[in-house]
């Protein structure tokens, strides 16, 4: 049972570069969430979809853009990348109720240069 | 808006020590409350999930309390080992979580 996969593991952009970070869940899970990690700055919520066929904005949506393909896959996408967005991402994704809680996947790291 | 808050950011104990993290929490209307381990460079594994109706959970040498009406919650690791250095992270809230920035844990051999 793979859980949370994430791909690519690692990436290396250059500004104004674009890409997609793919994340896929086996576990029929209903939501799915993206987070980016920074030192110091702890998990911030990027984009979240609460069910198949919707996505809502978090806490740092801006420069990022995502699409939830089916109940198992919901992507990133990075139109245009920027230093700033040099982060570790993690997607993860729940049961969509209140009882059991998130599972995450390994994470990207990913640097703009 | 919910707002999580972890103390101490660093905590080094020598091995053997019995020892508590803390978390607290603004918004006591939260789902569930989870705790995460995460080693260097790696992915946020889960320790211990509190439903908003619990008060503790147990796993091993791992006890976990949620109290809402203080918002607050402990992580009390038993017999601490060097295998347990690592960053604790706690998070919580309804449909989408909030993390605090965690408590960078190192059990001294």
């Amino acid at each position: 049972n793979a859980g949370v996969t994430q791909t690519p593991k690692f990436q290396v952009l250059k500004t104004g570069q674009s890409m997609t970070l793919q994340c896929a869940q086996d576990m029929n899970h209903n939501s799915m969430y993206w987070y980016r990690q920074d030192p110091g700055m702890g998990l911030r919520l990027i984009y979240y979809s609460a069910s198949e066929g919707t996505t809502d904005k978090g806490e740092v949506p801006n420069g990022y853009n995502v699409s939830r393909l089916n109940k198992r896959e919901f992507s990133l996408r990075l139109e245009s990348a920027a230093p700033s967005q040099t982060s570790v991402y993690f997607c993860a994704s729940s049961e969509g109720d209140r009882v059991y809680g998130y599972t995450f996947g390994s994470g990207t790291r990913l640097t703009v240069v | 808006k919910q707002e999580v808050t972890q103390i101490p950011a660093a905590l080094s104990v020598p091995e053997g020590e019995n020892l508590v993290l803390n978390c607290s929490f603004t918004d006591s209307a939260i789902y569930n409350l989870q705790w995460f381990r995460q080693d260097p460079g790696k992915g946020l594994t889960s320790l211990l999930l509190i439903q908003s109706s619990q008060r503790e959970q147990t796993s091993g040498r791992l006890n976990a309390s949620l109290d809402k009406s203080s918002g607050r919650s402990t992580l009390y690791i038993a017999a601490s080992q060097p295998g347990d250095s690592a960053t604790y992270l706690c998070a919580s809230g309804t449909y989408k979580y909030i993390f605090g920035t965690g408590t960078r844990l190192k059990v001294l051999a």
